[in-house]
């Protein structure tokens, strides 16, 4: 059990480029979410896949926003057109299948954007 | 529209004593807690959950309390160590809609003095 990986750990980018993440979940966990961390604040939930499929989106995924998770297995999340509001920390968390007990997320060290 | 409040930024502790955080939330159908601990440039790590049917979990130094009634929950810490310095979030989630989506509050920054 490597954990939840994450990849950029930081991108630096210009205002209107394309700009993709990659998150590894731990291999045994069905679930798979991303959040948004801006300064001051706590993470805010961005999209959720079970297995592949994508079930929940926030409204604060706008259409320059995609997310993959093909397979299953990692899952990808696009940027199109950055804009410097974007800037943030992205972070990808999974969790196993419902159970007993625990129901937390095991989060990654995140991606820093910074729009410049 | 913030459902999980944190409403003291930060928090002040000498080493030794109890640290005491508090979390409010509005959605009566919030039936899963959580709280993470945050150091910078990492990701949040998972510290104790607590479910509804409960009002009380423990584990080791960290107890969370729950009382639905006021839609309270609070974190206790005993004893404070200075590497409890940390950012603590707490979360809340509706079970029975199936995601298990969480959503945070804003953070208390703990600050532990030896």
């Amino acid at each position: 059990d490597t954990g939840v990986s994450q990849d950029p750990r930081h991108k630096i980018t210009k205002r209107g480029q394309n700009v993709t993440f990659r998150c590894d979940p731990i291999s045994e966990h069905n679930r798979l979410y991303w959040y948004r961390q801006t300064l001051g604040q706590g993470p805010e939930f961005l999209t959720y896949f079970q297995n592949e499929a994508q079930l929940e989106k926030s409204r604060l995924l706008s259409d320059r926003f995609s997310a993959e998770r093909p397979k299953g297995s990692f899952s990808t999340l696009e940027i199109q057109r950055t804009e410097q509001g974007d800037s943030a920390m992205y972070l990808c968390a999974s969790s196993p299948p419902r159970g007993l007990g625990n129901y937390g997320y095991t989060f990654g060290s995140g991606t820093r954007l910074t729009v410049v | 529209d913030q459902q999980v409040k944190q409403n003291s930024p930060s928090l002040s502790v000498q080493e030794g004593r109890i640290s005491i955080l508090n979390c409010d939330y509005t959605n009566s159908m919030f039936d899963y807690f959580l709280w993470y601990k945050k150091y910078p440039a990492e990701g949040p790590t998972f510290l104790i959950s607590i479910s509804s049917i409960k009002d009380k979990n423990e584990d080791g130094r960290f107890t969370v309390f729950l009382n639905k009634s006021a839609k309270h929950l609070s974190l206790h810490i005993v004893p404070s160590q200075p590497g409890d310095s940390a950012v603590y979030f707490c979360a809340a989630s509706e079970g029975a809609s199936g995601t298990y989506k969480y959503i945070f509050g804003t953070g208390t920054r703990l600050k532990v003095l030896a």
